[in-house]
């Protein structure tokens, strides 16, 4: 069965600096990866996703993840954040075309 | 465009009670599932189901059941209720399934959610 593991659970930064979220997946013949945002109380919001192609993927508020085939990662970017990115984010992959979830990482924006 | 609605939002219930909730996907999707979200976890897949039938099965005791409607639309039922059932119940939808991942191609979206607190 696929896992998948997010090595951080919180990433403090101040605005406007970069950011890296790491996450790391079992190794599967073929894999679909994504990256979700969880804001306080609310579901998950789909931000990015790797099916198939260019191994960078970028979603329209700035975050951008890269597939790496060789170390069995998907990490997720952002080159200046803003307090908004404030939130939750999962990495899940897919498994027989369900879900599997990380445990998390929150990042925290401070100004 | 409504998208996938959830109800109850909040609910509390006593231990070895009942539970049903409800999750009304997005129009013109057909596959329906189901995650449990324990506080400072991410989301475990619970159900899957495409056209009414169960397409997917986490680990879950039989506790936890689930049925979709001909409008598409999805129950889950958990009996016995224990404090660890305590938790974020999400519901997504898709237009389709497909083992290989096909459904994939048009991605998850989520409600909400069902925030359950046993008591």
């Amino acid at each position: 069965a696929q896992s998948v593991t997010q090595l951080d659970s919180q990433v403090p930064v101040f605005e406007e600096a970069p950011v890296e979220l790491r996450c790391n997946y079992s190794s599967s013949v073929s894999v679909y990866l994504f990256w979700y945002v969880q804001y306080p109380n609310q579901g998950l919001q789909l931000l990015l996703k790797y099916l198939s192609g260019s191994t960078l993927v970028e979603s329209i508020n700035g975050f951008e993840a890269e597939f790496n085939k060789s170390q069995t990662s998907f990490h997720l970017r952002k080159p200046s954040v803003h307090i908004s990115d404030t939130a939750e984010y999962f990495c899940a992959v897919s498994d027989k075309g369900n879900l599997i979830f990380g445990k998390g990482t929150k990042l925290s924006v401070k100004p | 465009d409504a998208g996938v609605t959830q109800s109850p939002t909040h609910l509390i219930k006593t231990r070895g009670q009942h539970v049903t909730l409800r999750c009304s996907p997005i129009s013109g999707h057909k596959s329906v599932s189901w995650y449990q979200q324990v506080l400072g976890q991410g989301p475990q897949f619970i159900f899957q189901y495409y056209e009414k039938e169960e397409r997917g099965r986490g680990n879950f005791p039989d506790r936890f059941s689930a049925r979709q409607f001909p409008n598409y639309s999805s129950e889950l039922n958990v009996n016995a209720l224990l404090l660890g059932d305590s938790a974020l119940y999400l519901c997504a939808s898709s237009y389709r399934h497909s083992p290989l991942g096909g459904v994939l191609n048009y991605g998850y979206t989520f409600g909400s959610g069902t925030r359950l607190t046993v008591v």
